[in-house]
């Protein structure tokens, strides 16, 4: 069962420009990752967000949490080509086992 | 900086084969992971582990088989493959939960045919 939900599923951009990614849950959650996979490679971990923060920076990245809509969003300011990627959500519930749920992903194409 | 290998990268096999997919990390991270990723379907965990010889199904454990004898291997057999199985595997590793990332392998490709 799917927990994260991406959106949009595909977008692409000039490189420069700032990408927008959303992602909605649906129960109680501990925390929020984002995960960058580059094509035919392993999941990157970008950013870990916990359930009592609002905003977290890393570099370009920024990423928002707003629990009472139960959702988050990563922002990736002045694109590069080499932000090319699929970047997927992944929730841990607040109780109970310690698994991931992953989104399906969103692929971003920054065009040069 | 080894960090999380698997083996094989590739692997074709045919129906009824049993297949093993190797997972080594160095790190000696507790927490241990086994997922699938299919197209439509992302990520979906299969198995994981907190500990040596303590494992737990995730959300599509049917026809697989794992263990954990020791701390850094933490292999995936597929005991009979079936076509469904045809996907990418991915293995991770953490250290103790909750607020730490996974760190994935490269994964590997499994074909059955």
């Amino acid at each position: 069962s799917q927990q994260g939900e991406e959106d949009p599923q595909a977008l692409s951009i000039q490189e420069g420009e700032n990408a927008t990614m959303n992602c909605s849950y649906k129960t109680s959650i501990n925390n929020l990752q984002w995960y960058r996979q580059n094509s035919g490679r392993g999941l990157v971990h970008l950013i870990l967000i916990r359930s009592n923060e609002r905003e977290k920076h890393s570099g370009r990245l920024r990423v928002t949490l707003d629990t009472s809509k139960k959702s988050s969003s990563l922002l990736i300011t002045a694109s590069r080509a080499a932000d090319t990627a699929s970047y997927f959500c992944a929730t841990l519930p607040r109780a109970g086992s310690y698994q991931l749920t992953f989104g399906k992903g969103t692929k971003l194409s920054v065009i040069p | 900086d080894a960090g999380i290998t698997q083996s094989p990268r590739y692997k074709i096999t045919e129906t009824g084969r049993q297949v093993t997919l190797m997972c080594h990390q160095t790190w000696s991270h507790s927490y241990m992971f086994w997922y699938r990723q299919d197209l439509g379907h992302g990520l979906r965990l299969i198995y994981y582990s907190a500990a040596a010889d303590i494992t737990d199904k995730g959300e599509v454990p049917d026809g697989y088989v794992v263990s954990r004898s020791k701390t850094e291997n933490f292999p995936l057999t597929l005991e009979s493959a079936t076509r469904s199985q045809t996907s990418v595997y991915f293995c991770a590793s953490c250290k103790v939960q909750p607020n730490q990332p996974q760190h994935f392998g490269d994964g590997t490709r499994l074909s059955i045919l």
